[in-house]
């Protein structure tokens, strides 16, 4: 099956940094890439989402890129606020299931 | 919010003892699936449903099993619970499966003591 990797494990910033978090994936069949933030206590919500003919997507402060030759993916969160803080996962979807990866929990220091 | 509901929210159990969770949705979704959260793995699959009576296994489904009788109700069974199964699980629906967005509940805290 698929394997997704996921780093930093965690991740602290100042309010009004930017944060990345990158993912490796290891199929090639993986074509669809969301990204979900879960709060405390919550389910994951998706934020944003990438499928494989496209590089790059952008949805006001938050972009995701792809390179499917290297199979990476990145959430890029730029001018963070403290609204931010949260885990972050990445997810591949190939077969039928899409597999996640470990998470990143992100603290944006205000 | 997409209309998700699981219960029990909470449950602590014994070892041995049949659990089952409930996950009921009323987005008429055709794809549900049962996830478990775990520190250190993230979201792992443990089954899932493409349609009524129609499911098939996830990466982690050992010691779990699972039906669905209606659109609405997917359930989640551990017939005989161990420690290894506590856990936070998370039911999560989609109009389209693998191609779109899941919608996730808000978990289901289970201890197995």
């Amino acid at each position: 099956g698929e394997n997704v990797e996921q780093h930093p494990s965690t991740l602290s910033v100042q309010e009004g940094d930017s944060a990345v978090i990158k993912c490796t994936y290891s199929d090639s069949a993986s074509n669809y890439f969301p990204w979900y933030k879960q709060e405390l206590g919550k389910g994951p919500q998706l934020i944003i989402d990438i499928r494989s003919n496209v590089g790059e997507k952008k949805d006001q402060r938050i972009a995701v890129t792809l390179n499917k030759t290297a199979k990476h993916f990145s959430l890029h969160i730029t001018e963070t606020q403290p609204e931010d803080s949260a885990v972050y996962f990445c997810a591949a979807s190939t077969g039928n299931q899409f597999y996640f990866g470990t998470g990143t929990s992100l603290t944006v220091i205000p | 919010d997409a209309g998700i509901t699981q219960s029990p929210r909470h449950k602590v159990t014994e070892t041995g003892t049949p659990v089952t969770l409930r996950c009921h949705q009323t987005e008429n979704h055709r794809y549900m699936y049962w996830y478990r959260q775990d520190p250190g793995h993230g979201l792992r699959l443990i089954h899932y449903s493409y349609g009524v009576k129609d499911t098939d296994k996830g990466e982690v489904s050992d010691g779990y099993s699972v039906s669905r009788s209606k659109t609405e109700d997917f359930l989640l069974t551990l017939e005989s619970a161990t420690s290894s199964q506590t856990s936070v699980y998370f039911c999560a629906i989609s109009e389209s499966g693998r191609t779109g967005e899941l919608f996730f509940g808000e978990g289901s805290r289970l201890t197995v003591l």
